[in-house]
């Protein structure tokens, strides 16, 4: 069965470090990755996803992620992260040939001032 | 453009009762699903739909759930004889056909049972 892991439930971060969110996925099959964001009380706005070809990623608000098929990962990460960028984060995959996305458990990100 | 719309955005309701939720997916997507978010339990799969009709129910986790959507638009999700674990963020997503196509969301309806 094809499963996404969120190893950290919750990363604090300063306004203007970098952060990197990690998703790790298990699937035999080829898999398309994707990775939503949720602000309070709202639904989940994809940040960016891959499908094939280059391994990174760019998305929007400046997040970028690379797929690393020998590590199964799919890691997100952001240069100089703002205030702004406080949410939860969900990593979710997309078996080839499937239609429902299953998602990891989210990361909530908190940046501070 | 609109997105994808859900109704109502909160409903509360007493143990035992049926309630309806409604989504009205982004015009032209001609793929639906329903998705249940709680603590615990994450973000669940619950349906999808392709056109009318639901080639994968397998997500539902009772008799009690069930869902039709009508004119390859509009979604209506059933819980019938609601228990306190149906408690939840119910989400409604719509993308196009196809394997791989961005999923967009609807803001949900927040189901909490007395």
């Amino acid at each position: 069965a094809q499963s996404v892991t969120q190893l950290d439930s919750q990363v604090p971060v300063f306004e203007e470090a970098p952060v990197e969110l990690r998703c790790n996925y298990s699937s035999s099959v080829s898999v398309y990755l994707f990775w939503y964001v949720q602000y309070p009380n709202q639904g989940l706005q994809l940040l960016l996803k891959y499908l094939s070809g280059s391994t990174l990623v760019k998305g929007i608000n400046g997040f970028e992620a690379e797929f690393n098929k020998s590590q199964t990962s799919f890691h997100l990460r952001k240069p100089s992260v703002h205030i702004s960028d406080t949410a939860e984060y969900f990593c979710a995959v997309n078996v080839y040939n499937t239609d429902k996305l299953i998602f990891g458990t989210g990361t909530r990100l908190q940046v501070f001032p | 453009g609109a997105g994808v719309s859900q109704s109502p955005s909160n409903k509360v309701t007493e143990k035992g009762k049926d309630v309806e939720l409604r989504c009205d997916p982004i015009s032209g997507h001609t793929a639906l699903y329903w998705y249940r978010q709680s603590l615990g339990q994450g973000l669940e799969f619950l349906i999808y739909f392709q056109g009318n009709s639901a080639p994968d129910k397998s997500g539902l986790p009772s008799d009690r759930f069930s869902a039709e959507r009508t004119g390859g638009s509009v979604s209506t999700l059933t819980i019938q004889r609601t228990q306190q674990e149906d408690s939840a963020v119910y989400l409604c997503a719509s993308s196009f056909e196809g394997v791989g196509q961005p999923q967009h969301f609807g803001d949900g309806t927040r189901l909490s049972i007395l």
